[in-house]
Formats: C-alpha cells, structure tokens, sequence
C-alpha cells in the first residue's frame, strides 16, 4: 500500500519569508499524482498546487511551488513571501493513475504540517 | 456552482442512534469520494461510487457503516449503531474522469455521546 509521510508536524515562518513543508511518499508504481491541500481553520480541504509524476517540470502556483524528486520520492511545497493567510494545515496526497485497481482512485494523505504565520 | 454540499455540518448524536450524512456533488462529476478525518488516524477513504457504482469499499471501518448513491447527484452514508468512536469530521469529495482535482465538501463534524 502506497504511504505518504510528512516528518513536520508543526512550521513556523515570519511574514513575508519563505518556508518549505517536506513530504515523502512510498509507492511501486511509475505514474501517479501527488497533491497538497490546505485546510483553515475552516476545515475546508482547498487544492494548493498538483504534480504529475510523468511530468518532469516541478508545478508552480503564483507563490507555491514543488520541488519534486521521483528517485527520492520526495515531494516538497515551497511557499514564498508568506502571508497571514496561508496559516493553516497542509496536506501531502497521492493518487495512483486511473485504472490501478481498487482504491486507487482515492487519495492517501499525509498526517500534516500545522504552518504558523509569525506576524 | 455551489460546489459539493454536505449535511448536516453538525450532528451530535448518542451512542447507539442511528446517523445519516448527506452529500450532493458538483453537477458532471462522476467520482464521489467520503472521507473520514480524526486526530489519530487524520484523513483516510472510506469508499467511493464512480458512475453511482460502489468502487471500493475496503476502507469502510465495520459493517455498521454503509454508504449509497441512488443517482448522480446524491450519495448518503449511514452509520448504525454509532459509537463514540466514530466521533470524526466527514468529508464528502466528487471529481470528473480524469480526477486531477477532488473537490471537497465542507464537511460533517459527528460527535457520538
């Protein structure tokens, strides 16, 4: 079964620098997608930024970005000039490809990174 | 679009009643997801339809648990007899064919007494 492992339980960053959230995941399979999700407060699931494993480009959103390491398994969120809103938890998840069989369609999550915003 | 609708958003419940949640996904999807977050075991998949078909159901904890999806646009999940060990915030998530995103709902907090 595919595991995904987030080592930080808790980050903490100064306003306006920049902080990385460290994941790392185990699988078999050679295609797959790795997400992270952010949760406020609110408890909303909200999609942060998404890489395709066949896709050798690390994925950027505005101020998010991965660093993505296939050999490693390693798939990390750089979040630059933080701000006050992006204090939440975060979540690191795998997807197999369409077709594997079983759950695979499903997300497996980390267990998190609670990031602290210092103001 | 209202984006995936659950209810209730909280239900308290004492042990040994009968819980029902509630999810209305995005209108096209066609995959439908239930999750299930606790502080122990965090977010984990209970089941999912695709097509209103149950996929897999091998993250169902017991058979007190059962999840249905009579059509496309409305999926239950039932619990029964409930135990406070089902206390848990559940999430409901539907996506499209190719699933590059699920969209989440905003979720049931369920405390069993």
């Amino acid at each position: 079964a595919q595991t995904v492992t987030q080592s930080q339980p808790e980050m903490s960053v100064q306003e306006a620098e920049t902080v990385t959230l460290s994941c790392t995941y185990d699988t078999s399979e050679s295609d797959y997608y790795l997400f992270w999700y952010k949760q406020p407060p609110s408890r909303q699931m909200i999609l942060v930024i998404r890489q395709e494993a066949y896709k050798q480009q690390n994925a950027t959103e505005n101020r998010f970005s991965v660093n993505f390491q296939k050999a490693a398994k390693s798939f990390s969120l750089k979040i630059s000039d933080s701000q006050l809103g992006d204090a939440a938890m975060y979540f690191c998840a795998y997807r197999a490809s369409l077709g594997s069989g079983g759950g695979a369609d499903g997300l497996t999550f980390g267990k998190g990174t609670h990031l602290i915003i210092q103001p | 679009d209202a984006g995936v609708i659950q209810s209730p958003r909280h239900e308290v419940t004492e042990m040994g009643q009968e819980v029902t949640l509630r999810c209305k996904p995005i209108s096209g999807h066609d995959y439908l997801f239930w999750y299930r977050q606790t502080m122990m075991r965090g977010l984990e998949l209970l089941i999912y339809f695709n097509n209103n078909v149950p996929i897999d159901d091998s993250g169902m904890p017991e058979d007190r648990f059962s999840a249905k999806m009579p059509n496309a646009s409305f999926s239950t999940l039932k619990i029964q007899p409930s135990e406070p060990r089902d206390s848990a915030v559940y999430f409901c998530a539907s996506g499209t064919g190719t699933l590059n995103e699920q969209f989440f709902g905003p979720g049931t907090r369920l405390t069993v007494l």
